[in-house]
Order: C-alpha cells, then sequence, then structure tokens
C-alpha cells in the first residue's frame, strides 16, 4: 500500500507570493490533518478535514486555507506569504480521525520564502 | 491552554537504556502519542497511550499516568540507527485529529 505523498517536495518562492501544497492519503482514510514545522515551534496542527469538511483549526491567520476533494487528496494554500512561514509541511492521513485511528505523515513539502 | 514539555537533547550510549519524559497540560485529553523522527524524514508511529499503564511493543516501551499528565518512552539496547527526534503529541478534548505535540527531544546515541 503506498504511503501518504506529498508534492511538491521542495519549492522557493518570494514575499507576497502565494503557494498551493498537495496531499495524497493512503488509499483508503479520509481524514486528512496538515502541519507546520519549524524549528524553533516544532509540529503545529494548521487544520484537519475529513469528507471535503474542514473538522478542526489550529491558531493560524486565514492566509493559511485548505480544501478536501472528493477522493480525500487535500490542498492547503498559503497566500501572501512571509518570510516566516519559510517551514516543513506536513501532512498525516488515517482512517476516520477518531479513537486510536494512527495518523501517517507524508515526507514532507519544504517551503523557503526569500 | 496547550502545553507539552520534553527534554531538547538526551545522549546515550549503544547497548544502553534511555527514557525520554513528556509532561503535558492539554484542555481534555483523548489519547498521547510518540513519534520518531530521523533528520529530514516524517514521523513515524511508534506508541499509543490512552489508559494509565505500560504499553511494550519489542524494544520501546510507552507509560502514560493522566492523574499526573505525565508520559514517558523507553528505549532498550540502544541501537544507532535509535539516533533521532522523539515527538511527544497529545490529542485534545474534542476527539478529531487535532495533536498537539511537544517540540522533540533529540536523541544522540553514541557507540
Amino acid at each position: 500500500k503506498a504511503g501518504v505523498t506529498q508534492t511538491p517536495r521542495y519549492l522557493i518562492k518570494t514575499r507576497g507570493q502565494q503557494v498551493t501544497l498537495s496531499c495524497s492519503p493512503i488509499s483508503g482514510h479520509r481524514s486528512v490533518s496538515w502541519y507546520q514545522q519549524t524549528p524553533g515551534q516544532g509540529l503545529q496542527f494548521l487544520f484537519e478535514y475529513f469528507s471535503e469538511t474542514q473538522r478542526n483549526k489550529g491558531n493560524f491567520p486565514g492566509r493559511f486555507s485548505g480544501r478536501q476533494f472528493s477522493n480525500s487528496r487535500s490542498e492547503m494554500n498559503v497566500s501572501t506569504l512571509e518570510l516566516g512561514d519559510s517551514a516543513l509541511y506536513l501532512c498525516a492521513s488515517s482512517l476516520s480521525g477518531l479513537g486510536e485511528d494512527t495518523q501517517y505523515f507524508g515526507p514532507g513539502t519544504r517551503l523557503t520564502v526569500l | 491552554g496547550q502545553n507539552i514539555d520534553q527534554p531538547t537533547e538526551m545522549t546515550a550510549t549503544e547497548g544502553a537504556i534511555v527514557q525520554i519524559n513528556c509532561t503535558y497540560q492539554t484542555s481534555g485529553f483523548n489519547g498521547l502519542f510518540w513519534y520518531q523522527q530521523h533528520a529530514g524524514e516524517a514521523p513515524t508511529f511508534l506508541s499509543y497511550n490512552v489508559l494509565d499503564g505500560l504499553e511494550e511493543k519489542g524494544r520501546f516501551s510507552s507509560f502514560l499516568s493522566r492523574s499526573k499528565g505525565y508520559s514517558y518512552l523507553l528505549l532498550k539496547e540502544l541501537q544507532m540507527k535509535d539516533s533521532a527526534s522523539y515527538l511527544c503529541a497529545v490529542r485534545d478534548g474534542t476527539g478529531f485529529q487535532k495533536l498537539v505535540f511537544g517540540t522533540g527531544t533529540r536523541l544522540l546515541v553514541s557507540p
């Protein structure tokens, strides 16, 4: 069974631009969560989607948005990029997002904002 | 508020035993996870605790005390490949997949 895939793996953007990251969950998984990882803050929760609905949201500004498609693939968008948005963006999928359901992480997208 | 504390860095010797502690204060609790993350790679799942006590899985064990807001990950018979960051994460009270992570403990195993 293929794991979680994320594209692109690396991105370089400049301040003010916008970016879209993509995540394909493990086949059969319907819950997709997004995290931002930085050296100082660790992993911080962005949002979680289940059946095309955002079920949970972290404490990030509205510049960060996401969506999920009917095949469970998910995208996240960051508009008006700032230097501080440079980070590793990880997505994780799980079957239902309930109980002891385990999250499986993708390899991440390394975003650098210049 | 949500707060999860772990030591920043630990060192140990190959073949030894190391215990990585995690204390948490979260608004609600629905389980605690441990993940391993090698440099430049994705976190991989190690263990899950929702009830008090010890869960053993090969060389790795994880313990939870909900009344104390405390967990530890025990690694036995350390190997060089265990050099990695270990992330403690708590699922908050909503019951969905909102995991609150600590900043991680970087473990360095030396020969």
